[in-house]
């Protein structure tokens, strides 16, 4: 499995300010990918972060709002910008692990990092 | 557009017993499920993957079952205990994608 850590772990922001999240991983993985969790929800899919590419975005979500880089293929980050109230969530990075022939495809997520914005 | 439900929306049992968690999806054109333990403020920790052809998966006291004909899956756990208090999150992939659909989660509480 892959070990993926995540900074900061938490913080507290000002409405207007932006945030960039870092994520590493342990090992080279083909696929990286951002995820929010609203208080009291379960996890959406931001964005899939390409290497070399700009990233993916599912519907709702747009660059402007949260640029995602990935320089390499153990390294991504996420920026949360022009923060608003509605932007406090946790917001976790994950990527895919493929083992082997058979390809498990697992998912394997960071230990997220919560936002707030007062 | 996959719909992912989990049933019950939260659990309180004695330490010791057997349970089941439920999972129900819209589509059945899936790639995998996976079953992923949260714990409070913490990020998520895989616990079984399925694939679309594999019926279940086994890891210790955990049981996972796939029937994607019926768009359903069920966790077992066995001879719980207080450790296993936690959110558990059900989430598919679809054939073809990379993106996984969640469901809202089991609140499980083990007492001890």
């Amino acid at each position: 499995s892959a070990v993926i850590s995540q900074k900061p772990s938490r913080d507290i922001c000002q409405r207007g300010t932006s945030l960039t999240i870092q994520c590493q991983v342990d090992s080279q993985v083909t696929m990286m990918f951002w995820y929010r969790q609203q208080p009291g929800q379960s996890l959406t899919l931001i964005a899939t972060a390409n290497q070399g590419s700009e990233a993916t975005y599912e519907s709702g979500f747009v660059i402007d709002k949260f640029p995602i880089s990935r320089p390499n293929l153990t390294f991504s980050t996420l920026t949360v910008s022009n923060m608003s109230p509605e932007d406090s969530s946790i917001y976790l990075c994950s990527v895919e692990d493929r083992v082997g022939v058979t390809g498990t495809d697992t998912q394997y997520f960071g230990p997220g990092t919560r936002l707030t914005v007062l | 557009k996959q719909e992912v439900t989990q049933i019950p929306a939260a659990l309180s049992v004695p330490e010791g017993e057997n349970l089941v968690l439920n999972c129900s999806f819209t589509d059945s054109a899936i790639y995998n499920l996976q079953w992923f333990r949260q714990d409070p403020g913490k990020g998520l920790t895989s616990l079984l993957l399925i694939q679309s052809s594999q019926r279940e998966q086994t890891s210790g006291r955990l049981n996972a079952s796939l029937d994607k004909s019926s768009g359903r899956s069920t966790l077992y756990i066995a001879a719980s205990q207080p450790g296993d208090s936690a959110t558990y999150l059900c989430a598919v992939r679809a054939a073809g994608g990379n993106k996984l659909v969640f469901g809202a989660g089991t609140i499980l509480r083990v007492k001890s």
